[in-house]
């Protein structure tokens, strides 16, 4: 079974400018979070969908958004770009709400 | 609100020895999961083991082992005979059991284990 896969792999923005990352899970997975890795803060949760709905969100501006599509894909937009947006961000999936999220290889955004 | 403290921030040994990677948790809640993940230097969070709350046996599985205490709020990882591919960011995570927005996978700063050869 393949494993959940994002796209791009690797991204450089200027201030100001938005970004969309995406994120496939795994097959028959429906539950897609996101999250955002940095030096200074860690891991830090950003939202989760299921069912094309937003079940949860972190402590992060409206700046951060997503959606979840009906295939369960999920993407990720960032208006408004600022240097703090520099980060990993890492899409995890799992079969049903609870249960182990896998992550996908993560979308290294450098924004300058 | 939940809390994960990993005391070590990074860990430096030679291959074939054994290595402890510590965690503590906080949480108010009787029903959660706590996880291990490895990141290797490609970035990628690789998943180790879950544990939930109901469950104190400890486990075994290769050179990984695991030991759950709820007394001391711990669930601490130890790697026996190192080698050099265990090099990663270790983290400990915790998860509540429970529905509503409780799902959210809360993670200690992590713990950079160096195997030399």
């Amino acid at each position: 079974k393949a494993g959940v896969t994002q796209t791009p792999r690797y991204l450089i923005k200027t201030r100001g400018q938005q970004v969309t990352l995406s994120c496939s899970p795994i097959s028959g997975h429906r539950s897609v979070s996101w999250y955002q890795q940095t030096p200074g803060q860690g891991l830090q949760f950003l939202f989760e969908y299921f069912s094309e709905t937003q079940r949860n969100k972190g402590n992060f501006p409206g700046r951060f958004s997503g959606r979840q599509f009906s295939n369960s894909r999920s993407e990720m937009n960032v208006s408004t770009l600022e240097l703090g947006d520099s980060a990993l961000y890492l899409c995890a999936s799992s079969s049903y709400r609870g249960e182990t999220q896998y992550f996908g290889p993560g979308t290294r955004l450098l924004v300058l | 609100a939940q809390k994960v403290t990993q005391a070590q921030t990074e860990i430096s040994v030679v291959e074939k020895e054994d290595v402890t990677l510590d965690c503590v948790y906080e949480t108010r809640d009787t029903t959660y999961y706590l996880f291990w993940y490895k990141q290797p230097p490609s970035g990628e969070l690789v998943f180790l083991i879950r544990r939930n709350s109901f469950d104190e046996q400890n486990e075994i599985s290769g050179r990984y082992s695991w030991n759950f205490q709820k007394s001391t709020s711990s669930f601490n990882f130890t790697i026996t005979a190192s080698q050099v591919v265990d090099s990663a960011v270790y983290f400990c995570a915790l998860s509540l059991f429970s529905g509503g927005s409780n799902y959210k996978l809360t993670f200690g700063k992590g713990t950079l284990l160096t195997v030399n050869p």
